[in-house]
């Protein structure tokens, strides 16, 4: 299994320009989200999936868009870059938990480290 | 809402010392910890975890006991190495947000020989 593979690892971008970072996984997991990472912040959600067709807002959303057509693939979309979009990226993905558990364990991408000029 | 808090780093140990780092969490519900290491240049892995009060959580020679009375899920190693080297994030997650993880802001370690 490969397990989480991002594309690309690096990016540069201008204000203004729009990209999509990828996402996919092999392991069948319902459970796919993007985290940005920046210094002294933690890792925030930006936006999750529990499965095909279902997506929804994380802590911060703004300037992203994501869509989830097959279990496997998970895109992130930066429609207009801006500079505050500077950041390390992460997919993850994992079983699903519900409620009353279990809380699984969430398998993480290498990263794609994007910067906007 | 959920919330982790960790020390402040970067922490520089040298190889064989003990090692803490703390983490206390603040959750509407009754939340499962987790410890996640993240290798210079790497994505995050799961250390370990807890999910339940006073369940303890072991990997690596690494280990964090989930206080309830506390709030905490401090991380410990008795003698670090200096394959150790990396950012440590506290994490949790509950009933009401599933799969969603809540991070701590992660702190860095750095083990000298």
């Amino acid at each position: 299994n490969a397990g989480v593979t991002q594309t690309p690892k690096f990016q540069v971008l201008k204000t203004g320009q729009s990209m999509t970072l990828q996402c996919a996984q092999d392991m069948n997991h319902e459970y796919m989200s993007w985290y940005r990472q920046d210094p002294g912040m933690g890792l925030r959600l930006i936006h999750y999936s529990v499965g095909a067709g279902i997506t929804d807002q994380g802590e911060v959303p703004n300037g992203y868009n994501v869509s989830r057509s097959t279990t496997e693939d998970f895109p992130l979309r930066l429609l207009s870059a801006a500079p505050s979009q500077t950041s390390v990226y992460f997919c993850a993905s994992s079983t699903l938990g519900g409620a009353g558990g279990p809380y699984n364990e969430q398998f993480f991408g290498p990263g794609t480290r994007l910067t906007v000029l | 809402g959920n919330s982790v808090t960790q020390m402040e780093g970067p922490v520089t140990l040298s190889e064989e010392a003990f090692l803490t780092i703390n983490c206390t969490y603040t959750a509407t519900g009754y939340p499962s910890l987790f410890w996640y290491v993240q290798y210079p240049g790497e994505g995050l892995q799961l250390l370990l975890k807890a999910t339940k009060a006073d369940d303890k959580g072991s990997n690596k020679g690494f280990e964090a006991t989930y206080r309830k009375e506390t709030t905490s899920f401090h991380l410990e190693k008795g003698s670090v190495q200096v394959s150790d080297s990396a950012v440590y994030f506290c994490a949790l997650s509950d009933r009401s947000t599933a799969s969603k993880l809540t991070f701590g802001t992660g702190t860095r370690l750095q083990v000298t020989l």
